[in-house]
């Protein structure tokens, strides 16, 4: 149990076009889930939590209006960079979890690289 | 602002040496840690979590301890396999919200 997907794995797109990487909680319901970017060699960095039904709240330093986040149901949030540049290539993770005291469960990541 | 920090940042040794990578959290006041196992390209694998109220847990080869007065908890792993090279990374949740902190990890290198 507890198994969140995210699609794409991977991803290559031109500089200036939008992507959108779904995270998926595929046998529970998921009422908070979280964003997190990664660096080469670097740890995770929350970007931002949704709450399904709200708006997310974004970490500082983080730009909402680039990093679109929709949690429209219990299982599906998605994440959509706009107007990407080179420097949006990283490592994207989401995580899940079903209740405020419960655990996070990680996604597998997508590899999104802008060229 | 909580900071986690884990030390070494790298290690390699030899295969079936037992190791220990340490993490260290600048405000005791944690709800719990996490220790994750994360191989290259891919996601997290959760491998043991520590309620603020306990001192260690246990599983299989792995021994993860914690001691909130100090600020630090430690991985144990026992008599390593090259299959257990991978970058460990420790998360402290420091309220029932559980918004995680990450360290910096340490990438373990077992050499056959």
């Amino acid at each position: 149990g507890a198994v969140v997907s995210q699609h794409p794995s991977w991803v290559i797109c031109k500089s200036g076009t939008s992507v959108k990487i779904e995270c998926r909680s595929l046998d529970f319901q998921a009422t908070t889930m979280f964003w997190y970017r990664q660096f080469p060699k670097q740890s995770l960095m929350l970007m931002a939590t949704s709450n399904e039904g709200s708006k997310a709240t974004y970490e500082q330093g983080v730009e909402k209006d680039k990093f679109l986040i929709n949690h429209a149901s219990l299982t599906l949030s998605t994440l959509t960079v706009t107007s990407a540049h080179p420097e949006d290539s990283s490592f994207y993770i989401c995580s899940a979890r079903y209740r405020v005291d419960y655990e996070q469960y990680f996604g597998p990541g997508t590899r999104l690289t802008v060229t | 602002k909580q900071e986690v920090t884990q030390i070494p940042a790298a290690l390699s040794v030899p295969e079936g040496e037992n190791l220990v990578l340490n993490c260290s959290f600048t405000d005791s006041a944690i709800y719990n840690l996490q220790w994750f196992r994360q191989d290259p390209g891919k996601g997290l694998t959760s491998l043991l979590l520590i309620q603020s109220s306990q001192r260690e847990q246990t599983s299989g080869r792995l021994n993860a301890s914690l001691d909130k007065s100090s600020g630090r908890s430690t991985l144990y792993i026992a008599a390593s396999q090259p299959g257990d090279s991978a970058t460990y990374l420790c998360a402290v949740n420091y309220n029932a919200g559980n918004m995680l902190t990450f360290g910096g990890g340490t990438r373990l290198m077992v050499k056959p």
